[in-house]
Formats: structure tokens, sequence, C-alpha cells
């Protein structure tokens, strides 16, 4: 079965720091990996995707994530952050039965 | 373009009464998803429609939970009667084409609150 694991439910960075997310994934088959973003009291909305393209992924608001088969992940990454980022971000994969299966989420916090 | 449309945004009740969502998806998106949000936890997909036909809904709890595409647009998604756990956020979405590669569009929830 795929399932996705995010380490870290909470992560704090300073504005301007790197940004890292981590999401692990685990599928029987090639994945499709995406990750989304929330915004407070706001539905998600997708920041980028890998559909077995290129293993680096550009999403928006300069975020990209890169498909690494042999660890199994899909880190999200930004070179730096804006106190705009903050949010909470969510990994997902698609199962066998094309769903979307996400991780539980990890809440970015910006300090200026 | 419209996005995706819920509503009520906010909905407390007393356990054991009645309630419902009501979702109106992307002009033109054949399918639409109800999914679950508990609180700290990502979503949970609850039914998946395409066009009108309930394509997954092996996670829909039947005893409790109905839910209708009628016309093959907007949807409801009923509890009958609720119960203190349902407490959550109820999240539609909907996508162009079956979801698996294709990118999906949620509406802001409907917040459930069960006292």
């Amino acid at each position: 079965a795929q399932s996705v694991t995010q380490l870290g439910s909470h992560v704090s960075v300073s504005e301007g720091a790197l940004v890292l997310l981590r999401c692990n994934y685990s599928s029987s088959v090639p994945p499709y990996l995406f990750w989304y973003v929330q915004y407070p009291n706001q539905g998600l909305q997708l920041l980028l995707k890998y559909t077995s393209a290129a293993t680096l992924v550009k999403g928006i608001n300069g975020f990209e994530a890169e498909f690494k088969k042999s660890e199994t992940s899909f880190h999200l990454t930004k070179p730096s952050a804006h106190m705009s980022d903050a949010a909470e971000y969510f990994c997902a994969v698609t199962s066998s039965r094309r769903q979307l299966i996400f991780g539980t989420g990890t809440l970015l916090a910006v300090q200026p | 373009e419209a996005g995706v449309v819920q509503s009520p945004r906010y909905k407390i009740i007393e356990k054991k009464q009645p309630v419902a969502f009501w979702c109106n998806p992307i002009s033109g998106h054949n399918t639409l998803y109800w999914y679950l949000q508990n609180l700290g936890q990502g979503p949970e997909l609850l039914i998946r429609y395409e066009n009108e036909e309930a394509v997954d809904d092996s996670q829909l709890p039947k005893d409790r939970f109905s839910a209708e595409r009628l016309k093959g647009v907007d949807s409801t998604l009923k509890i009958q009667p609720a119960e203190l756990g349902d407490s959550a956020v109820y999240l539609c979405a909907s996508s162009l084409g079956q979801g698996g590669t294709g990118e999906l569009f949620f509406g802001e929830g409907s917040r459930l609150t069960v006292l």
C-alpha cells in the first residue's frame, strides 16, 4: 500500500533562511507525488507535483522538491523563507486506486 | 473563474442532530471528492464521484453518512445522526481528470463542531 511520512509536525525558520520540509514515501509502483499547502482557514492548494518526468520539480512561490528513488524521499525546499510562507504543508502520494494519500502535515512557522 | 464553493463554512450542532454540507465544484470538473480532515491530520478520502457515480466510497461510514451528486454537478454530504467524534473539517475538491495524476482543487471546507 502507498503511504507518506512527514518528519516533523512543526518546523520553525527565520525569515530569509532555508526551508526544508521532509517527506518519505512508500509505494509498490512508481509513485506520483505531490506537495500541497494550506493557509489558515483555507483549502489546500497544489504547490508542485512529480509524475515521473524530471526528478527536480519546481513549483509556485519559489518552492521545489527533488524525487530521490534511492532514498524514497520527496523533500520540499525553498532557499529563502518569507513571512507569507507560514502555513501547513502536506505531502501526498497517489494510491493504486488513484486516490491521494496525504501525510499528517508539517506546520511551518517563519520568525522575523 | 470561480473555485470550489462549500457551505456552510461553520456549523455547530448538538449530538444526534443531522447536518448537511453542500459543494459546488469548478465548472467542467467531472470528478468530485469529499475529504475529512481531523485536527492535526491530513485529509482522508470519504467518497469520490466521477460524474454522478460514486466510484470509491469504501471509507464512508455508511451507517450515518450519506452523499449524493445529482446531475453530476453539485454534491451534498449528510451526517445523521452526528456524534461527538464527527467534529472535523469536511473538504470538497474537484478535478478535471480522475485525480491520479491531475491537480485537485479544494474548497475552503466546512468546519463542524458537535456538542
